[in-house]
């Protein structure tokens, strides 16, 4: 059974960056079948899709964060990983990190960051 | 604004049956392959419908899900209290880009 599990700070200041990481057991990041991706839920609305990493490297982010976030791989802690510069309060929002084949079928459980001084 | 248009709420009695409608265009739902989420609250969403119409295991066959032209439904039948969540359909785009409809809260009365 897959299991994915968001970690990071879940507070950070207005204009820094928001650093994530999100394990994966129960499966290889390496063995090229999905992609692995990062949703946000802004409080009381609805999933956006941030962008997602293939195993080798390769990426592809959601054309309004594009010029904000970095999508990482670590195939050797089978970890990948979200930076979203200049953050602020629009970017309150509980992350989730997620499996993708043609759908999302593995979730994370979720981290809330909040931006705030 | 979402690019996949849903109805913010639908609502039904128990036991009854509901639809949800996604809407779509040409470059994604009309070329793509459909799937739907349910988001229990408070809750990490949940895979419910994929490839259109195909359920995961453990997905009970009172969900199900079509797809004509560009938009897509998702049904339930004998609706049960433990029904009420919001629910979720997800496609891509032409650029390879995932989209999502904005939601659609359902109400068992």
């Amino acid at each position: 059974q897959v299991q994915l599990q968001e970690s990071g700070p879940g507070l950070v200041k207005p204009s820094q960056t928001l650093s994530l990481t999100c394990t994966v057991s129960g499966g290889s990041i390496s063995s090229g079948d999905y992609y692995w991706s990062w949703i946000r839920q802004p409080p009381g609305k609805g999933l956006e899709w941030i962008g997602y990493i293939y195993y080798s490297g390769s990426t592809y982010y959601n054309p309004s964060l594009k010029s904000r976030v970095t999508i990482s791989v670590d195939t050797s802690k089978n970890q990948f990983s979200l930076k979203l510069s200049s953050v602020t309060a629009a970017d309150t929002a509980v992350y989730y990190c997620a499996r993708v084949g043609r759908e999302f079928d593995y979730w994370g459980q979720g981290t809330l960051v909040t931006v705030s001084s | 604004q979402s690019v996949l248009t849903q109805p913010p709420s639908v609502s039904a009695a128990p036991g009854q049956k509901v639809t949800i409608s996604c809407s779509g265009s040409s470059s994604n739902i009309g070329n793509n392959y459909v799937s739907w989420y349910q988001q229990l609250p408070g809750t990490a969403p949940k895979l419910l419908i994929y490839d259109n119409n195909k359920r995961p295991s453990g997905i009970p066959d009172r969900f199900s899900g079509s797809k004509s032209g560009t938009s897509a439904t998702l049904g339930i039948t004998g609706l049960q209290t433990g029904d009420e969540a919001d629910y979720y359909c997800g496609t891509w785009d032409s650029s390879l880009s995932v989209l999502f409809g904005g939601g659609t809260k359902l109400t068992v009365l």
